[in-house]
């Protein structure tokens, strides 16, 4: 069965330092998304990325993410500068279309930054 | 997006039906009912969809009010892997004018599936 795959699944950063978070989306997949989820809380949506665009972000997703499909597999995320904060695990997510109600997402089994 | 309820935590037998009640009473005509789950240390998973009629899909079935204000997730036979935390999330998409393509997670209701 297709799945979306993440690398690294564990990352251990120094604050201040840039990150960059891997997923391999499904692919025939055209939307792809990234949440969080700080230990204990809820998952958070951060961004979504259409046709090589961001398509909606939320508050958290600041000047210091940024995404990029750089080519035809790979859909990364970037923290330029970490945070404390930033520690949480990261998913990726992708749908066929998400346009309607009536298609779901698949998500990723997670990147758990550090920021130490 | 609209509000969802759920209760914080529900135990079951293994191998007996779970009924999971959501209630959404401010629920729109263009939201779609989705119900994901999140297993221990992974990412949320799909589970199934509706708008108005019930579904059944081979992971659960859905039951949703003929009001649309509540709806019910069933797991016809709860195992062990069913030990999750699910959340009942309404989709406003956007071709339905101010959508969004974002499912906003709620605290879910934790299932515990006792041997």
């Amino acid at each position: 069965e297709p799945e979306v795959t993440q690398t690294p699944s564990h990352q251990v950063t120094q604050m201040g330092q840039e990150v960059i978070l891997r997923c391999v989306p499904i692919s025939n997949h055209l939307y792809f998304y990234w949440y969080r989820q700080i230990l204990g809380q809820k998952v958070e949506f951060l961004v979504s990325f259409y046709n090589n665009e961001i398509s909606e972000k939320s508050e958290i997703f600041d000047d210091q993410f940024s995404v990029e499909r750089p080519d035809g597999s790979n859909f990364t995320l970037k923290i330029r500068s970490t945070k404390l904060e930033d520690s949480a695990m990261y998913f990726c997510a992708s749908s066929v279309f998400f346009g309607t109600g009536n298609t779901e997402a698949f998500f990723g089994q997670g990147t758990r930054l550090t920021v130490v | 997006d609209a509000k969802t309820t759920q209760p914080n935590s529900m135990e079951s037998n293994e191998e007996e039906p779970v009924h999971l009640p959501c209630n959404h009473s401010t629920i729109s005509g263009t939201d779609y009912i989705h119900w994901y789950r999140q297993l221990p240390s992974q990412g949320p998973e799909y589970v199934i969809h509706g708008l108005t009629s019930n579904v059944n899909n081979r992971m659960a079935s859905l039951a949703i009010a003929e009001d649309r204000k509540s709806s019910t997730l069933i797991l016809h036979r709860a195992t062990l892997r069913d030990a999750a935390v699910y959340y009942c999330i309404l989709r406003d998409p956007p071709l339905s004018g101010a959508g969004s393509y974002q499912l906003t997670f709620g605290k879910g209701t934790k299932l515990s599936v006792i041997p």
